[in-house]
């Protein structure tokens, strides 16, 4: 079975500048997630799909970040523009269904955001 | 806000050791998830465990929790370089979110 796909890897931006992360989950996963992971803290949930509608967003900052879901797979995020502060690691994570065993997350790697 | 936080922020042993990882949170919850991730690396998770148990092994882990005090607490036995990761805990919630405490950095010295 093939994991959760994320890309890039690696990004370095100046502030102000726009960045897109691109996500394509675990085949068959209704609900997909976008996770921040600021460097020695846990993952902050920022937006969550279920199929290709939204879940929970109340912890995206919606006058920067923006996410979408087409036709229920691949997501993308974005930030315009971007902060110092945007400075983490993007973590994307997909899952059968968003409530009991079912909720078990499988991660990507991520892509790890620089903001000079 | 965080609504896990594991202690210790970090503990190191050596190999073979059992390694002991505790887990608090503040409200009610539908179950508790642990993950693990290596430096670098997305999570991937260890153990799910519903809040009408009160223990469950898998494998060299072991997980209790504890409803009425609000903590969960993972046991590695006879660990290995291998385990070297930080540990996190996962409470899922009435509202189905997932929420993650701040971890627990393991070294296992070989």
């Amino acid at each position: 079975e093939a994991g959760v796909a994320q890309s890039p890897r690696y990004k370095i931006i100046e502030k102000r500048q726009s960045v897109a992360f691109w996500c394509n989950p675990i085949s068959g996963h209704a609900t997909l997630y976008w996770y921040q992971q600021i460097l020695g803290q846990g993952p902050k949930l920022l937006i969550q799909f279920q199929n290709n509608g939204v879940v929970d967003d109340s912890q995206l900052p919606k006058d920067r970040f923006s996410a979408e879901r087409l036709k229920g797979v691949d997501s993308t995020l974005k930030i315009q523009p971007a902060k110092l502060e945007d400075s983490a690691v993007y973590l994307c994570a997909s899952s059968h269904s968003f409530r009991g065993a079912k909720n078990i997350q499988y991660f990507g790697a991520g892509t790890r955001l620089s903001v000079l | 806000s965080q609504q896990g936080e594991e202690d210790p922020q970090a503990l190191s042993i050596q190999e073979g050791e059992n390694a002991t990882m505790n887990c608090s949170y503040k409200t009610s919850i539908n179950n508790l998830q642990w993950y693990r991730q290596n430096s670098g690396r997305g999570l991937v998770h260890l153990i799910l465990i519903r809040s009408n148990e009160r223990e469950k092994h898998s494998g060299r882990l072991r997980v209790t929790l504890d409803t009425s005090k609000k903590s969960s607490s993972l046991l590695i036995t006879a660990s290995r370089a291998a385990d070297t990761a930080s540990y996190f805990c996962a409470t899922e919630t009435s509202g189905s979110r997932l929420t993650f405490g701040e971890g627990t950095q393991l070294t296992v010295n070989p």
